[in-house]
């Protein structure tokens, strides 16, 4: 499969632990997006990422969360001390370049995180 | 930043019925696409859509980047069609973030 690759699918946390989203781009894509989709709501943007670089996070809460997209393996949302308002479907999206014309977001399965 | 509005908020349908979704937007945009979020909520692209018409099947989309609009058509609806409908533009200059629309909800009936 040649598409976005989110684990895990289905995470459940207690209030206070980590949460920790994964997310393997397209191949040849060097752009990851990652946005939150909170119960009965659109997709709200929160971080967009090079590799090794933050672009733009003016979407990401200013608190316990953070992003990373290393020079190898996944990228990663990181999400401290987890509360109950953090439960909500976690989209990663990859593009080959940004801005690039003709190119489209591909959107992963999610992440659907569940804060006991 | 750029606003998008998706109308109707809500929809329903017989199965065999044709339907139009629309998308407004309050800027210049680079770019545009149409998804489908099924129940399982997957999100599926269906078109990408800066600007002019395409057809995929049963579904069309035409965008009208000058009056800053966007239609989905759906044909001959049928009941794997139900799910929400967003759109989600690029405003020009916004390096690719993606600011989506509040979505249609569409249940179609068999």
């Amino acid at each position: 499969n040649a598409g976005v690759m989110q684990n895990p699918r289905h995470l459940v946390r207690r209030r206070g632990q980590e949460a920790r989203l994964r997310c393997s781009p397209m191949k040849g894509h060097s752009h990851v997006y990652w946005y939150r989709q909170l119960p009965e709501e659109g997709l709200k943007f929160m971080v967009y990422l090079q590799k090794e670089n933050i672009i733009d996070e003016s979407g990401m809460p200013k608190e316990r969360f953070s992003a990373e997209f290393p020079k190898e393996g996944p990228s990663i949302l990181r999400i401290q001390q987890v509360v109950r308002g953090d439960s909500a479907a976690y989209f990663c999206a990859s593009s080959p370049l940004s801005g690039q014309i003709n190119q489209p977001q591909h959107f992963g399965d999610g992440t659907r995180l569940s804060i006991l | 930043g750029i606003q998008v509005e998706q109308s109707p908020p809500d929809l329903i349908l017989q199965e065999g019925a044709n339907s139009t979704l629309r998308c407004n937007f309050s800027d210049s945009v680079n770019n545009l696409q149409w998804f489908h979020q099924n129940p399982w909520g997957q999100l599926i692209n269906l078109f990408y859509i800066p600007s002019g018409t395409k057809q995929n099947g049963r579904l069309s989309a035409t965008t009208v980047a000058t009056e800053r609009y966007s239609l989905l058509y759906i044909s001959s609806s049928q009941t794997t069609d139900s799910g929400v409908y967003f759109c989600a533009v690029e405003r020009l200059g916004s390096y690719g973030k993606l600011t989506f629309g509040q979505g249609t909800i569409l249940t179609v009936h068999p």
